[in-house]
């Protein structure tokens, strides 16, 4: 299975954007691109998911490079709220590749007000 | 909507004896799903329900067992526990027939003295 990398730790001052990169370089046609994350004391939440185009959503934005090996979520204004480990995540994109999510180690975003 | 709703919220057992944890998927789901998080990691795929049968199994060996029931609801059991098996136990849940995103629980926290 393709696999991700992401920077352990990162820092962000409130109301300024946040831009969380993660490698994938080996991904493959197959492969979206997702992005889930868990606050404190809480199971992971989906965030974003994408596969070749950039996407937007209430919560964030997911910028994907034009050969896939590389994406950046961006959450515009971060908030103390949004301090929590994020994780990039590769789903295939077949129905029956059910729940099964592959989580690496994620980058715990700390933000200061 | 309630969510995914897990229980108990903690648990504490020693090695040797046996668990069981419950997990009521989200309103509308129909297939449910088992992670285990050890401390400091990212979540790891035990297996996947549906239809009342596993359909897809992590790497986790035989004393973790599980069963869903006609109205979804799962439960997760893991024999002879051993220390290592302190972790916490996430449930996940969404529509089979979609590729909707997952919905995790709170989890439940286990402690294996």
């Amino acid at each position: 299975d393709a696999k991700t990398t992401q920077p352990n730790s990162m820092e962000s001052n409130e109301e300024e954007p946040v831009h969380l990169p993660c490698n994938h370089s080996t991904i493959s046609g197959t492969d979206y691109i997702h992005w889930y994350r868990q606050l404190p004391s809480q199971g992971p939440e989906y965030v974003i998911h994408g596969l070749t185009s950039n996407v937007n959503n209430r919560m964030a934005s997911l910028a994907i490079a034009e050969d896939r090996k590389s994406s950046t979520l961006i959450l515009h204004r971060a908030t103390l709220r949004d301090a929590a480990v994020y994780y990039c995540i590769l789903k295939k994109i077949r129905n029956n590749a059910g729940n099964m999510l592959t989580f690496g180690g994620g980058t715990r975003l700390m933000v200061k007000p | 909507d309630a969510g995914v709703t897990q229980s108990p919220t903690h648990l504490i057992k020693t090695r040797g004896q046996q668990v069981t944890l419950r997990c009521s998927p989200k309103s509308g789901h129909d297939t449910v799903s088992w992670y285990q998080q050890a401390l400091g990691q990212g979540p790891q795929f035990i297996f996947q329900y549906y239809e009342e049968e596993e359909r897809q199994r992590g790497n986790f060996p035989d004393r973790f067992s599980g069963h869903q029931f006609p109205n979804y609801s799962s439960e997760l059991n893991v024999n002879a526990l051993l220390l290592g098996d302190s972790a916490l136990y996430l449930c996940a849940s969404r529509r089979r027939s979609t590729n909707e995103k997952l919905f995790f629980g709170s989890g439940t926290q286990l402690s294996v003295l």
